[in-house]
């Protein structure tokens, strides 16, 4: 069974800056696309960014175009995501989870248990 | 940007009853290779979301059959035949036919009586 992991949240002042990382086991991980997703306390989901299985392409939420960046890592099977300029809009939990997968044409699978950002001074 | 309208915002439900979650896109959901990308999430406390359904009515493994999806176009809807009490939790619709971005649906909070 896939599980992926997060980490790398924590407190961090506003325009400072974080890079998550997503260890994923159990699964092919090099086959998935692979996105990240955030949730405000209290709030609804939001996708964030996602990044092909090669890494040759990405795409972002309008509100984070410019400051956060979506890599991997496929020979440690890791997802990442750099964050500058960080918000206090951006305080959330952190979900990653796969994305695309071109032999089930499905996405978000398995999602890890979230890594939490908070954006304060 | 396609936004996602779920209703009600909150559903009490007696155990055992049935309960449903209605979700509409501003525009159709219908890809070009005839597919319509709707998701159904449910969001147990304090849990990771997990999908139920996907391309509108097919259930996930492992999701019990009281949980059905429908709809087409526009207009889609989650039911619960018989509502347990494992099923408490936030539900959120989530399209992945026009993206980026994806985008979900407010939640509908679905609680015991």
């Amino acid at each position: 069974e896939g599980q992926l992991v997060e980490s790398g949240g924590g407190l961090v002042q506003p325009g400072g800056s974080l890079r998550l990382s997503c260890a994923a086991s159990g699964i092919s991980f090099s086959d998935y696309w692979m996105s990240w997703l955030r949730q405000a306390p209290g709030k609804g989901l939001e996708w964030v960014a996602n990044i092909k299985q090669d890494g040759s392409e990405s795409y972002y939420v309008d509100s984070v175009k410019g400051r956060f960046t979506i890599s991997r890592d496929n020979a440690k099977n890791s997802l990442y995501l750099q964050m500058i300029s960080l918000r206090a809009e951006d305080t959330a939990m952190y979900y990653c989870a796969t994305d695309w997968h071109h032999a089930t044409s499905r996405r978000f699978d398995y999602w890890g248990q979230g890594t939490l950002v908070t954006v304060s001074s | 940007d396609v936004v996602m309208t779920q209703s009600p915002l909150s559903l009490p439900v007696t155990l055992g009853q049935p309960a449903s979650i209605s979700c509409r896109s501003s525009q159709s959901l219908v890809f070009s290779d005839g597919n319509t990308y709707l998701n159904w999430f449910q969001q147990r406390p304090g849990q990771s979301p997990r999908r139920l359904i996907y391309k509108v009515s097919n259930r996930d493994s492992g999701v019990p059959d009281r949980f059905s999806g429908s709809g087409s176009g526009t207009d889609f809807t989650l039911k619960i035949s018989r509502v347990e009490a494992e099923d408490v939790g936030v539900y959120y619709c989530m399209q992945a036919t026009h993206w980026p971005p994806f985008t979900f649906g407010g939640g509908t909070k679905v609680e015991i009586k």
